[in-house]
């Protein structure tokens, strides 16, 4: 059972450019949940999905960045016409819908805005 | 302000001693979680601890939650080298919709000196 996987692991843009951030959650997980991390820092929640569903965006800033989990395919973060402070780590987890809710982290995509 | 701050922020120590660590968090939680993360890595589940449970062990781990004080200790006991990372306390809380929010503190980085 392979575990959280993302892609790409590394992102380099330009300012002004698009960044798409895949997430696939573990086989059985239907709950997808996107964290950004800043160096040096903890983990802030960005947002919180089900299958073609999102539950929960507080945590996502109003403009440029989306979040997507269709009912085929993996989740999507996306970022438009990113700046240099989106530069951070971007974790994505999945959960099985238990009332645990145990979290299980992939490898993160490090995004860097030249 | 966190949820869930960490205490200390750093903590450097030999091999083969303890290492504690705090989280204090403000408000009700189900549960707390403590995660790991390795430099440059993911994230990864240590242990969960129930609102209705003051102790937990998993190993050479022990956890201890205190909901009058509103606070967790994580304690890490004959620690290695290999034990060397950031440490995260997570609380769930109720979010919109019904589901369990996680959020996590600031982090606690140890280092192991062998």
């Amino acid at each position: 059972n392979a575990g959280v996987m993302q892609n790409p692991r590394h992102l380099v843009r330009r300012r002004g450019q698009e960044a798409r951030l895949r997430c696939s959650p573990m086989k059985g997980h239907s709950h997808v949940y996107w964290y950004r991390q800043l160096p040096e820092e903890g983990l802030k929640f960005m947002v919180y999905l089900q299958k073609e569903n999102i539950i929960d965006e507080s945590g996502m800033p109003k403009e440029r960045f989306s979040a997507e989990f269709p009912k085929e395919g993996p989740s999507i973060l996306r970022i438009q016409q990113v700046v240099r402070g989106d530069s951070a780590a971007y974790f994505c987890a999945s959960s099985p819908p238990t009332l645990n809710n145990e979290q299980f982290f992939g490898p993160g995509t490090r995004l860097t805005v030249l | 302000s966190q949820q869930g701050e960490e205490d200390p922020q750093a903590l450097s120590i030999q091999e083969g001693e303890n290492a504690t660590m705090n989280c204090s968090y403000k408000t009700s939680i189900n549960n707390l979680q403590w995660y790991r993360q390795n430099s440059g890595r993911g994230l990864v589940h240590l242990i969960l601890i129930r609102s209705n449970e003051r102790e937990k062990h998993s190993g050479r781990l022990r956890v201890t939650l205190d909901t009058s004080k509103k606070s967790s200790s994580l304690l890490i006991t004959a620690s290695r080298a290999a034990d060397t990372a950031s440490y995260f306390c997570a609380t769930d809380v109720r979010g919109s919709g019904g589901y369990q929010k996680v959020t996590f503190g600031t982090g606690t980085k140890l280092q192991v000196i062998p």
